[in-house]
């Protein structure tokens, strides 16, 4: 494990259904990000938190929601999905710019 | 805000030939360039990175060079093999230096 965990490794879902994607962290660090890769497609940064406020949102549907207790639990609720919202689904912490440590991503497929 | 281009998009080499990928990008304020691979369903992880004070860093096999003035730099990879194939991301630090801009990754294919 690199020090951020995210839960569950793969996630089928229905297009009705409501899930969550779990992101841990134990490094200390203080932001907290989601981002979404499609197939063949580049890292979409999604969400990003500081102190676990959230300072970006970059156009992201509502049937995403995301949730951050606190600096070191991150959480993305679904709803409502759509198919091409199948994906892999990273978080990502950071203590600065030079300390980006990513977890093993949540791969998602909405049926 | 910050834009960081990778190209090119794919790249095939035989295996024991060298890789190389450009990156550029477009704010002068940046100074940290990490490179991250990710392999086939695996998640982005860093293997080397420059800062702006430094032209060239090497690690084994792979290198980065950085021309500040130019703002662009790249990762070289040296005597490639089958384990280098994988989707290869630059990056450029953005908000005071307190997050990563991504490119959109490079396909480095190596041909055994």
């Amino acid at each position: 494990e690199t020090g951020v965990t995210q839960t569950p490794r793969h996630l089928v879902m229905g297009m009705t259904n409501k899930k969550s994607l779990k992101c841990e962290q134990h490094l200390g660090h203080n932001a907290m990000y989601w981002y979404k890769q499609s197939a063949k497609k580049p890292l979409e940064l999604m969400f990003v938190y500081n102190f676990k406020e959230q300072t970006e949102n970059n156009s992201v549907p509502s049937r995403f929601s995301p949730e951050c207790p606190n600096s070191s639990h991150l959480f993305l609720h679904l709803h409502t999905l759509q198919p091409e919202d199948s994906a892999l689904y990273l978080c990502a912490s950071s203590q600065g710019a030079e300390s980006y440590t990513f977890g093993s991503g949540t791969r998602l497929t909405v049926v | 805000g910050e834009n960081v281009e990778q190209h090119p998009s794919t790249l095939s080499v035989q295996e024991g030939d060298s890789a190389v990928i450009k990156c550029t990008y477009s704010d002068s304020a940046s100074n940290y360039f990490p490179w991250y691979k990710q392999e086939l369903g695996k998640r982005p992880q860093l293997i080397i990175d420059i800062r702006s004070n430094v032209g060239e860093k090497k690690d084994q096999r792979i290198a980065v060079t950085l021309n500040k003035t130019a703002k662009h730099f790249s990762l070289h990879i040296t005597e490639t093999q089958p384990e280098d194939s994988a989707v290869y991301f630059c990056a450029a630090s953005i908000k005071g230096n307190n997050r990563l801009a991504f490119g959109k990754g490079n396909q480095v294919v190596v041909i055994p």
